[in-house]
């Protein structure tokens, strides 16, 4: 069975500093991955996904993800923070040929001034 | 485009009431899912429709929640009765035939007393 983890529960990060949130995925097969935001009150919203090819992703907002098949990992960065990214961040997985996605617990991210 | 519409935005009940959600997804997609969302957890599924039927409920707790997409559009998820530990964000979300970006509502916020 497919899981997610998110060893972070909350990240403080100053304004114009860079970001890493991490993303552990367990699955037998390669999987679809996924990062999606989530603002207070809000739905979820996809940053970027990976399927297959080029390992590091480019998504919305100045996000990137880096696919590391050997450390089954799937951690989202950002070069510079802006306080508009203060938000929850959810890694989620998808079984190959299905839609329904797994989520982590997810990441807090502050941002300070 | 519209996005995923769903209504009630909040909701408070007391135990053992009974309370239902309306999902209405975006135009001309055939996959509908609902997801909890309990406080500090990630999303989970539910239930996840193709056009008017059930592909997975695995995690459904069919002994008080149901739910059904009679005409292929609209969806409607009910709780009765309903329990303190149901309290939680309920999304819907929708995805197009061809592809796995899933398109998520704003979310129902239930608080069971």
């Amino acid at each position: 069975a497919q899981s997610v983890t998110q060893p972070d529960i909350h990240i403080t990060v100053s304004e114009g500093a860079s970001l890493e949130l991490r993303c552990n995925y367990s699955y037998g097969a390669t999987p679809y991955l996924f990062w999606y935001v989530q603002s207070p009150g809000q739905g979820l919203q996809l940053l970027l996904k990976y399927f297959s090819g080029d390992t590091l992703v480019q998504g919305i907002k100045g996000f990137e993800a880096e696919f590391k098949r050997s450390q089954s990992s799937f951690n989202l960065r950002k070069p510079s923070v802006h306080w508009s990214d203060a938000a929850e961040y959810f890694c989620a997985v998808a079984q190959t040929g299905a839609n329904n996605l797994f989520f982590g617990t997810g990441t807090r991210l502050t941002v300070i001034p | 485009e519209a996005g995923v519409a769903q209504s009630p935005r909040y909701k408070i009940i007391e135990k053992r009431q009974s309370v239902a959600f309306w999902c209405n997804p975006i135009s001309g997609h055939a996959t509908l899912y609902w997801y909890q969302q309990i406080l500090g957890q990630g999303p989970k599924l539910l239930i996840q429709f193709q056009n008017n039927g059930v592909v997975d409920d695995s995690q459904l707790p069919k002994d008080r929640f149901s739910a059904e997409r009679l005409k292929g559009v609209d969806s409607t998820l009910k709780i009765q009765p309903a329990k303190l530990e149901d309290s939680a964000v309920y999304l819907c979300a929708s995805s197009p035939p061809q592809g796995r970006k899933l398109f998520f509502g704003s979310g129902t916020q239930l608080s069971v007393l």
